[in-house]
C-alpha cells in the first residue's frame, strides 16, 4: 500500500550512540517533515524538507541532522543520543504543500535512550 | 504567529452519548484547518478538514465547521463508540514568509467512550 514507511518502529540506544531513523514515501510527495510527540506537548516539529536537497529546520532541532538525496527519502540522525530525546518520531509528507492537503503520518518509531 | 489551542483532556464519555472537542486556533494568514486522530500504537490519520471560513468537513460521523468570527474549528459527533476512542489533535496548516507551508498542532484531547 501507498504511504509512508518508517524503520525501526522500536529501539532502544545507550546515551552517546548514534543512529538513524528511516522515513520514505512512494507518494511522490514534496514535503516531508519529522515530529516528536512527548506527553502533554503535541507534536513538535524537528525538520522539514520542501523537495530534494533542501532542508531546513523546525523548533527543536538541536541534536538531529536530516538530508534530502532523493523525493522518497528523508532520514533522520541522531548524531548522540540522549535521555531528552526519548519520545515517538513520526515522519509525514504532503504534496502541493500541506495548506489544502494536510500531511500523510507514518507509523511512527518508539525511541528509548537509557 | 500560528497556534493552535485545544480542550485539554481526558475526556471520558459513555457509548452514544454527544462529544464536543474545543479547538481555537490564532493564524496570520488564511489558514486551512484539520482534526487528526491517532489510534493506540499508530500514527495520525486525517480525520477531516476545511480549507476556508464557513467550510464543514466531515467524516465517519464527525464534523467541524471553520469559523472566522471565533476563530474555532470545534469537533462534533452526535453518538460516539467505543471505537471512537483515540487521541484527537487539531491542526492548523499557513503560509509564512520564513518557512512556506507550515503545519501546527494543538496538544492533543484523549477520548475514552465506555459501554
Amino acid at each position: 500500500n501507498a504511504g509512508v514507511t518508517q524503520t525501526p518502529k522500536f529501539q532502544v540506544l545507550k546515551t552517546g550512540q548514534s543512529m538513524t531513523l528511516q522515513c520514505a514515501q512512494d507518494m511522490n510527495h514534496e514535503y516531508m517533515s519529522w515530529y516528536r510527540q512527548d506527553p502533554g506537548m503535541g507534536l513538535r516539529l524537528i525538520h522539514y524538507s520542501v523537495g530534494a536537497g533542501i532542508t531546513d529546520q523546525g523548533e527543536v532541532p538541536n541534536g538531529y541532522n536530516v538530508s534530502r538525496s532523493t523525493t522518497e527519502d528523508f532520514p533522520l540522525r541522531l548524531l548522540s543520543a540522549a535521555p531528552s530525546q526519548t519520545s515517538v518520531y513520526f515522519c509525514a509528507s504532503s504534496s502541493t504543500g500541506t495548506r489544502r492537503n494536510g500531511y500523510t503520518f507514518g507509523s511512527g518509531t518508539r525511541l528509548t535512550v537509557v | 504567529g500560528n497556534s493552535v489551542t485545544q480542550m485539554e483532556g481526558p475526556v471520558t464519555l459513555s457509548e452514544e452519548a454527544f462529544l464536543t472537542i474545543n479547538c481555537t486556533y490564532t493564524a496570520t494568514g488564511y489558514p486551512s484547518l484539520f482534526w487528526y486522530v491517532q489510534y493506540p500504537g499508530e500514527g495520525l490519520q486525517l480525520l477531516l478538514k476545511a480549507t476556508k471560513a464557513d467550510d464543514k468537513g466531515s467524516n465517519k460521523g464527525f464534523e467541524a465547521t471553520y469559523r472566522k468570527e471565533t476563530t474555532s474549528f470545534h469537533l462534533e459527533k452526535g453518538s460516539v463508540q467505543v471505537s471512537d476512542s483515540a487521541v484527537y489533535f487539531c491542526a492548523l496548516s499557513d503560509v509564512s514568509l520564513d518557512t512556506g507551508n507550515q503545519f501546527y498542532f494543538g496538544t492533543g484531547t484523549s477520548l475514552t467512550v465506555i459501554p
